[in-house]
């Protein structure tokens, strides 16, 4: 079974800093990899997704790539501002299954 | 409009009433899903409704019951649900069931709390 890991689980960064995520899965055989962030108590909004062809995404400051040989993402956020501070959560789509496989979520808080 | 919306935004339920969730989506989708979501877990995935008919049933308790009315409504329909029942219950829809169209949107959720 897909198992997706996220390290570390929090992080918090001063106002401007450029940043990374991380995200790890153990079957590299995914359809395509979806990065969402999450507010407290909220829905989940997809910030990008990767099909398993691509090496990269970008959205504004955020950009997303995708290493399958070696089970990895990163979510690239540059010129981090407060409100970026939210739970980011990595979701690999594997091969024949209807579902994403959810990692356990980075929360992130950027400090003034 | 890329919006998946849900009804209500909080509900509280004791263990012998009978509620529904809404959600609802204009985009056309034809897959829809229902996730449930402990505190500082992630989403876990309940079922999969595809045009219409339910694909997949994660091994849910029968308390919880889906219905899909037509392409654009999903609800779920709760009875004698347990205090450990309490959490986010969060409605996705993308395009397909198909890999390359199968990017999720979410709606906002309903907090549900049972006493």
């Amino acid at each position: 079974k897909q198992e997706v890991t996220q390290i570390p689980a929090a992080l918090s960064v001063p106002e401007g800093e450029n940043l990374v995520l991380n995200c790890s899965f153990t079957d590299s055989a995914i359809y395509n990899l979806q990065w969402f962030r999450q507010d407290p108590g909220k829905g989940l909004t997809s910030l990008l997704l990767i099909q398993s062809s691509q090496r990269e995404q970008t959205s504004g400051r955020l950009n997303a790539s995708l290493d399958k040989s070696s089970g990895r993402s990163t979510l690239y956020i540059a010129a981090s501002q407060p409100g970026d501070s939210a739970t980011y959560l990595c979701a690999a789509k594997g091969a024949g299954a209807n579902n994403l496989f959810f990692g356990t979520g980075t929360r992130l808080t950027v400090i003034p | 409009d890329t919006e998946v919306t849900q009804t209500p935004k909080h509900l509280v339920m004791g263990m012998t009433n009978k509620k529904s969730l809404k959600c609802e989506q204009h985009m056309g989708h034809r897959a829809m899903y229902w996730y449930k979501q402990k505190a500082k877990k992630p989403p876990e995935l309940m079922f999969v409704y595809s045009y219409e008919k339910l694909s997949i049933n994660e091994s849910v308790p029968s308390r919880f019951s889906p219905e899909c009315p037509n392409s654009s409504l999903l609800n779920l329909h709760l009875h004698a649900l347990q205090p450990e029942d309490s959490a986010l219950y969060l409605c996705a829809s993308s395009q397909d069931r198909l890999a390359v169209y199968n990017e999720q949107f979410f709606g906002p959720g309903t907090r549900l709390t049972v006493l």
